[in-house]
């Protein structure tokens, strides 16, 4: 079946744009991460949406970072006032209920110039 | 988490197996071993994982030794494509069986013809 999507795959920005970063899970998945991973790094979590539940935001970076998920479908990662430092590669994983596997999209590279 | 240490890089011919080490000496009892890898470009892809037993899916074998203090995971006939870079990760998988993922440096193997 289709796996995780995330669009655009690539994103040139200036500093001090906002950007939205897009990601579609695999349907029925009801758990969606967020991952940011540096060039020569390893992953950074960012925020978790778990079904209904609050999300975990608690690896959001600062307040320009905010992430949304409708329902159990689509999710939207913003970043307002973007910097130089934010540029990386975004990732989104999904995994099923008490399902210990996260599949992961293709990610979205995010260059802040 | 515990933490692992893993060899920064590792070659291998095609055809041949590939067996990637992993410590975790400090792995505690509930914690898994979980393997992912990260072609170049893409996003992670989960592997496999396993907590004591020997595991065996249609990628990879697991080997975790008795006192679970190291672990190998085996590709039994390495083609070009599983050049990656691959990721040992031990974790506790809540109650709730959500939980974020944390990477090291990882192995990086490169399969030569």
């Amino acid at each position: 079946g289709a796996g995780v999507s995330q669009s655009p795959s690539n994103k040139v920005t200036e500093k001090g744009k906002d950007v939205e970063l897009r990601c579609d899970p695999i349907s029925g998945h009801t758990a969606l991460y967020w991952y940011r991973q540096r060039l020569g790094q390893g992953l950074e979590f960012l925020i978790y949406f778990q079904g209904n539940s609050a999300p975990d935001k608690s690896g959001l970076p600062s307040d320009r970072f905010s992430a949304e998920r409708t329902g159990e479908s689509v999710s939207t990662l913003t970043i307002q006032r973007t910097q130089q430092e934010d540029s990386a590669v975004y990732l989104c994983a999904s995994s099923r209920e008490r399902d210990y596997e996260q599949y992961f999209g293709p990610g979205t590279r995010l260059t802040v110039t | 988490d515990a933490k692992t240490t893993q060899p920064t890089s590792m070659d291998c011919a095609e055809g041949r197996a590939a067996n990637l080490p992993c410590n975790h000496s400090t792995i505690s009892g509930n914690e898994y071993v979980y393997w992912y890898r990260q072609i170049h470009s893409q996003g992670p892809q989960y592997i496999i994982h396993g907590l004591k037993n020997n595991e065996t899916n249609e990628m990879a074998s697991l080997i975790i030794t008795e006192d679970r203090k190291s672990s190998t995971l085996i590709l039994p006939h390495a083609t070009l494509r599983d050049t990656a870079v691959y990721y040992c990760i031990v974790r506790v998988v809540p109650p709730s069986g959500y939980s974020t993922l944390t990477f090291g440096k990882g192995t990086m193997l490169l399969v030569s013809p």
